[in-house]
């Protein structure tokens, strides 16, 4: 059975770091891209960023590039998501998904953990 | 990017009735569109993807259908367990984006 399971979140101060893990287990990790996608309180799914299954490249929308570095160790099945300069609107449950292929749809994700950027 | 604009916003319905979601695309997507299923304390589930393939697992009272800019996802026979949220998903282009989602909730 294919679980995500996502640890890391909590109350962050503006301006400040967070790093989200994920743990992956039930399928061969290093041969599926991955990625994380958010959600506000009350609101929609944004695609956050996605990693090819070695690590090698990796994709962000302009609302987080340069502030958020995505990561991955296939030899411990975990998922990273670096958060640094965090802002309000930063703050959503965040979601570790598994693409099927290098079509950046997601066939599983995770239960997500809450980010809550506020002073 | 390309925006995703889904409707109804809100959709009331009881079980065994079968009902449509729309989808329109800012610009063609060809058949690259998800659906997705959203429920309070369960993973998301995927639906529907390449426009009309059904996941696995998923049952065939889903169906979706469409092409380039405008795509319909139905369910027939509602059972209680189809009420919920759902959203599409472009995956033609990157960024990768959702519409603002269908709630659709039990008459």
């Amino acid at each position: 059975e294919v679980q995500l399971v996502e640890t890391g979140g909590g109350l962050v101060l503006p301006g400040r770091s967070l790093k989200l893990s994920c743990v992956a287990s039930g399928f061969t990790f290093n041969n599926y891209w991955m990625s994380w996608t958010r959600q506000p309180p009350g609101k929609g799914l944004e695609w956050v960023a996605s990693i090819t299954n070695s690590g090698g490249s990796a994709y962000y929308p302009d609302s987080v590039k340069g502030r958020f570095t995505i990561s991955r160790d296939n030899a411990q099945n975990t998922l990273y998501l670096q958060m640094n300069s965090l802002r309000s609107e930063d703050t959503a449950t965040y979601y570790c998904t598994r693409a099927p292929n290098w079509e950046p749809y997601f066939d599983y994700w995770g239960q997500g953990v809450m980010v809550t950027v506020s002073s | 990017d390309v925006q995703m604009t889904q409707s109804p916003y809100n959709l009331a319905a009881s079980p065994g009735e079968s009902v449509s979601i729309n989808c329109k695309a800012s610009k063609s997507i060809s058949k690259y569109l998800a659906w997705y299923q959203q429920k309070p304390g369960k993973a998301n589930k995927l639906l529907i993807y390449d426009e009309s393939t059904l996941q696995s697992g998923i049952p065939s009272r889903f169906s979706g259908s469409g092409s380039g800019t405008d795509f319909t996802l139905t369910i027939r026979s509602l059972e209680p367990e189809d009420f919920g949220l759902y959203y599409c998903q472009q995956y033609d282009e990157y960024p990768p984006t959702f519409g603002a989602g269908t709630k659709l909730e039990l008459k």
